[in-house]
């Protein structure tokens, strides 16, 4: 299995200041479609996830541009140019190339 | 808008089974395929199974494997997940999404299931 992995898990940021979070995999993530299928989920606490980002770099209809993704190959990065209160939550990266399809194993945001 | 709703959690003893639904809107099981990923309480995500929307491909996550199946309840156009031979470690909150070609979208509320004597 494709094992995806998170830094750090635990992420005080300042108000205002940018974040980023990183998540490697423990394999190539190019589909034989040729692309690179890895998202990225937000969960709020007591809410279900919500993506974020698609195929790396794809930002969802209403995910604020402030959030982007980028990365290649086995290295990928999600970041938050100015943390604001209703980013505290967890995210994870998954990868849907490889069956089984896994997560990371999730970042917590918090607000220092 | 693309939504699911999940339903059938409940509480069942150890060795026992139980069966929850995904119900669709803003889109078709007749187009889409769709995903089962399960949270622990207090935990991470873990993806569980997958169906093509015609049903002729399906995975499974190995913990699961041989315990769990998706079947189609057409006549209510939904999607089951049924879960036999439950263990402690299969209690969780299950959410389905509908599959997007290498990701999933549209996550439901979830359904609490707790294996339990």
């Amino acid at each position: 299995d494709v094992v995806m992995t998170q830094s750090p898990l635990s992420l005080p940021v300042t108000l205002g200041q940018p974040a980023s979070i990183s998540c490697r995999s423990s394999q190539s993530l190019v589909h034989s479609d040729g692309k690179i299928h890895l998202s990225w989920f937000q969960q709020r606490p007591g809410q279900s996830p919500r993506r974020l980002i698609y195929k790396v770099s794809n930002r969802d209809s209403g995910v604020p541009d402030r959030f982007s993704g980028s990365g290649s190959g086995t290295d990928f990065t999600l970041k938050i140019s100015r943390v604001e209160a209703e980013d505290v939550g967890v995210y994870y990266c998954m990868q849907g190339t490889h069956w089984p399809w896994t997560f990371g194993q999730g970042t917590k945001v918090e607000i220092k | 808008q693309v939504q699911v709703v999940e339903s059938g959690g409940g509480v069942v003893q150890p060795g026992g089974s139980l069966r929850v639904s995904c119900a669709a809107s803003g889109f078709s099981f007749n187009t889409h395929g769709i995903h089962w990923v399960r949270q622990a309480p207090g935990k991470g995500l873990e993806w569980v199974a997958f169906t093509r929307y015609d049903g002729t491909d399906e995975h499974y996550a190995d913990s699961v494997k041989g315990r769990f199946t998706i079947s189609r309840d057409k006549s209510q156009d939904t999607l089951c997940l049924q879960m036999n031979s439950l263990r402690a470690e299969d209690t969780a909150v299950y959410y389905c999404a509908k599959d997007e070609r290498g990701t999933v979208a549209g996550w439901g509320q979830g359904t609490l299931v707790t294996v339990s004597s």
